[in-house]
């Protein structure tokens, strides 16, 4: 099966600085990378997704890019507050529609 | 358009009491999926089901743990003879549809089940 490795566990940075947390994966068939942000006690949000046809996607201050010969991808976010401060889960689905998730990576903003 | 509901949010039972775990998919969404978290760990898949049929199991503990997805009404999650180990944050998820383009999953804001 699948097995989804992400690092690091814990992340911390000042306020304003990027944050970058990675994902490798082990299913060279995996071919839908979503990215949930989990705030403390909240449900996990889909904030963006890339598929295995595209290198790079963005929006506004958040980039998602995947290395399919590597079999890693990373979540880029740039000028980072507060609110971003939250925990972070990648995951890697193939062709047995069920996403798995790697162990997520606490992100803390420093204001 | 409501999203993901799930109730309870919080439910504490005795060990040997059984749990029900209610699921109601976002307004479209046939397909539904459970997962369960324990505290600082990710999202461990459960089973996956469509309505009135169970898709793949293969993450749900053969004994004590069942699952249903009516024709009417929520999907449902039902622990017999709780045991400590299974407090957990249980959540569910829900799309439209397993094909590339309609199989995001959008969560629903979980049962946080405690065992006394």
């Amino acid at each position: 099966g699948e097995n989804v490795e992400q690092h690091p566990s814990t992340l911390s940075v000042q306020e304003g600085d990027s944050a970058v947390i990675k994902c490798t994966y082990s299913d060279s068939a995996s071919n839908y990378f979503p990215w949930y942000k989990q705030e403390l006690g909240k449900r996990p949000q889909l904030i963006i997704d890339i598929r295995s046809n595209v290198g790079e996607k963005k929006d506004q201050r958040i980039a998602v890019t995947l290395n399919k010969t590597a079999k890693h991808f990373s979540l880029h976010i740039t000028e980072t507050q507060p609110e971003d401060s939250a925990v972070y889960f990648c995951a890697a689905r193939g062709g047995s529609y069920i996403p798995t998730f790697g162990r997520g990576t606490s992100l803390i903003v420093h204001p | 358009n409501a999203g993901v509901m799930q109730n309870p949010r919080h439910l504490v039972r005795r060990r040997g009491q059984e749990a029900r775990l209610r699921c109601s998919p976002m307004k479209g969404h046939s397909h539904v999926y459970w997962y369960r978290q324990l505290p600082e760990e990710g999202l461990k898949f459960m089973v996956y089901l469509q309505k009135e049929n169970i898709i793949d199991e293969s993450g749900m503990p053969k004994e004590r743990f069942s699952a249903e997805f009516p024709k009417e009404g929520p999907s449902i999650l039902r622990i017999q003879q709780v045991v400590r180990g299974d407090s957990a944050a249980y959540f569910c998820a829900s799309s439209p549809s397993p094909v590339a383009g309609r199989d995001t999953q959008y969560f629903g804001p979980g049962t946080r089940l405690t065992v006394l």
